[in-house]
């Protein structure tokens, strides 16, 4: 069990840039979610995929935000246009349907 | 709208002392609630899952309690170490699929 792989770690980006995030969930997981962690307050879900559907969306996912999950391994997270608001860790977890959710180290993005 | 709320906010204790931390949720209709710990800069790690049918769970010093009727869950730290020290966040599940619900998450610190 080699765990939920995130990458990258760290992320430093201009105001304006898109940047994209990758997740690795543990092999067998059909089930893929990413969360936003800002300083001092607990995790936000964002949006979560069974195998290649994306099946619930936040309303905090803005049009500037996209997931993907293609051939429902890997999944990334992109985000266009980042603005200083966006700074936070993003946190993607995995699962096989109702069992408890594994949590990758996490990207912490900061915008400068 | 489920919100879950975590008290107190922070706290300091001696080493060898004995704790509780509180989550208390909204919306009484769960399907599980779930203890995690998080190290600085880290991801989540889980401590606990009670499914809504449990009173409680045990793991070695820990035991949680889940009431779900009056929407609170308690976490039991037996004869806390230095190595306890992080930030502790509870979620909750709303049914099988789905996304976690997390309070703002209690920081703690043993002292040697």
């Amino acid at each position: 069990d080699t765990g939920v792989s995130q990458d990258p770690r760290h992320k430093i980006t201009k105001r304006g840039q898109n940047v994209t995030f990758r997740c690795d969930p543990i092999s067998e997981h059909n089930r893929l979610y990413w969360y936003r962690q800002t300083l001092g307050q607990g995790p936000e879900f964002l949006t979560y995929f069974q195998n290649e559907a994306q099946l619930e969306k936040s309303r905090l996912l803005s049009n500037r935000f996209s997931a993907e999950r293609p051939k429902g391994s890997f999944s990334t997270l992109e985000i266009q246009r980042t603005e200083q608001g966006d700074s936070a860790m993003y946190l993607c977890a995995s699962s096989t349907n109702n069992q408890p959710q594994h949590f990758g180290d996490g990207t912490r993005l900061s915008i400068l | 709208k489920q919100e879950v709320t975590q008290i107190p906010a922070a706290l300091s204790v001696p080493e060898g002392e004995n704790l509780v931390l509180n989550c208390s949720f909204t919306d009484s209709a769960i399907y599980n609630l779930q203890w995690f710990r998080q190290d600085p800069g880290k991801g989540l790690t889980s401590l606990l899952l009670i499914q809504s049918s449990q009173r409680e769970q045990t793991s070695g010093r820990l035991n949680a309690s889940l009431d779900k009727s009056s929407g609170r869950s308690t976490l039991y730290i037996a004869a806390s170490q230095p190595g306890d020290s992080a930030t502790y966040l509870c979620a909750v599940r709303r049914d099988q699929g789905g996304k976690l619900i997390f309070g703002q998450g209690t920081e703690l610190s043993v002292k040697p």
